[in-house]
C-alpha cells in the first residue's frame, strides 16, 4: 500500500482565494481524519469520519471550513475564503478499528496564505 | 482547549545523555499512543499502551502508562542523533478521538 496520499504537499495563494486540500487514506481503514499544525496551536482535530459519515466536526474552526468524503477512497478539505492565519500544514491521516486504531498519517499539505 | 499536557516543551541533550518526556491528562484515558515526528515529516507510530501501569520497550526507549491511566512518559536511553525529532503523545478518551499533546522537540548534539 502505498500509504495515505495527499495532494497538493505545496500551495501558495492570495487572501480570499479557495483552497482545496485532498486525501487518498489507505485501503481497507473505515476511519479518515483532518489535523492542522502549527506552531501556536499544535496537531489540532479538525474533523473525522467514519465509513465516509462525519462524526465529529466541532475542531473545524468557522464556516470557512468544510470536509467531504464521498467515497471510502476520497476525502477534501476546502477553504473558502482562505486568510493568512490558514496558514499551516494540514495532515490527513486514517485508521481502522481491526488495526488497533493506529493513526497513519500522510505527508501533509503545507499551504501558506499571503 | 488543551485536552493533554506534554512537558517538556524542548530538551536539548548531548549524544549518549538520557531523555524522558511526560504527558498528563485530567480525564482518564481509554489508551494512549507515542508518535514521532522528524523535522519535515509527519507524525509516525510509536507504540500504543492500553493497560494501567502498563510498561513497553523498544530497544533504547521505554513507554509507560500510569496506574489511574491519566499519565504517561517515554524514556530514551542513551540518545542518538537519529533520536532527533519532535515526539507526541495522543490519548484516546472516546470513540477514535485522539488528543494530542503538544509535543516535546528533542535535539541531540554530537
Amino acid at each position: 500500500d502505498a500509504g495515505v496520499i495527499q495532494s497538493p504537499r505545496h500551495e501558495v495563494t492570495e487572501m480570499g482565494q479557495e483552497v482545496t486540500l485532498r486525501c487518498k487514506p489507505i485501503s481497507g481503514h473505515d476511519y479518515l481524519f483532518w489535523y492542522r499544525q502549527t506552531m501556536m496551536r499544535g496537531l489540532e482535530l479538525l474533523i473525522y469520519f467514519n465509513n465516509n459519515v462525519p462524526i465529529d466536526d466541532s475542531g473545524m474552526p468557522e464556516d470557512r471550513f468544510s470536509a467531504k468524503m464521498p467515497n471510502a477512497s476520497f476525502s477534501t478539505l476546502k477553504i473558502q475564503p482562505s486568510e493568512p492565519r490558514d496558514s499551516a500544514v494540514y495532515f490527513c491521516a486514517s485508521s481502522s478499528e481491526t488495526g488497533a486504531n493506529v493513526l497513519t498519517f500522510g505527508a501533509g499539505s503545507r499551504l501558506t496564505v499571503l | 482547549g488543551q485536552q493533554v499536557m506534554q512537558i517538556p516543551q524542548y530538551q536539548h541533550v548531548q549524544e549518549g545523555e538520557d531523555f524522558t518526556t511526560y504527558c498528563n491528562s485530567s480525564t482518564t484515558l481509554s489508551n494512549i499512543q507515542w508518535y514521532k515526528q522528524r523535522p519535515g515529516g509527519h507524525p509516525v507510530f510509536l507504540i500504543q499502551l492500553v493497560k494501567s501501569g502498563e510498561v513497553k520497550k523498544q530497544k533504547r526507549l521505554t513507554f509507560q502508562f500510569g496506574e489511574a491511566k491519566k499519565n504517561s512518559s517515554l524514556h530514551i536511553t542513551a540518545t542518538q542523533t537519529t533520536d532527533v525529532g519532535t515526539y507526541f503523545c495522543a490519548g484516546l478518551r472516546n470513540f477514535n478521538k485522539f488528543y494530542f499533546g503538544s509535543g516535546t522537540k528533542l535535539n541531540v548534539k554530537p
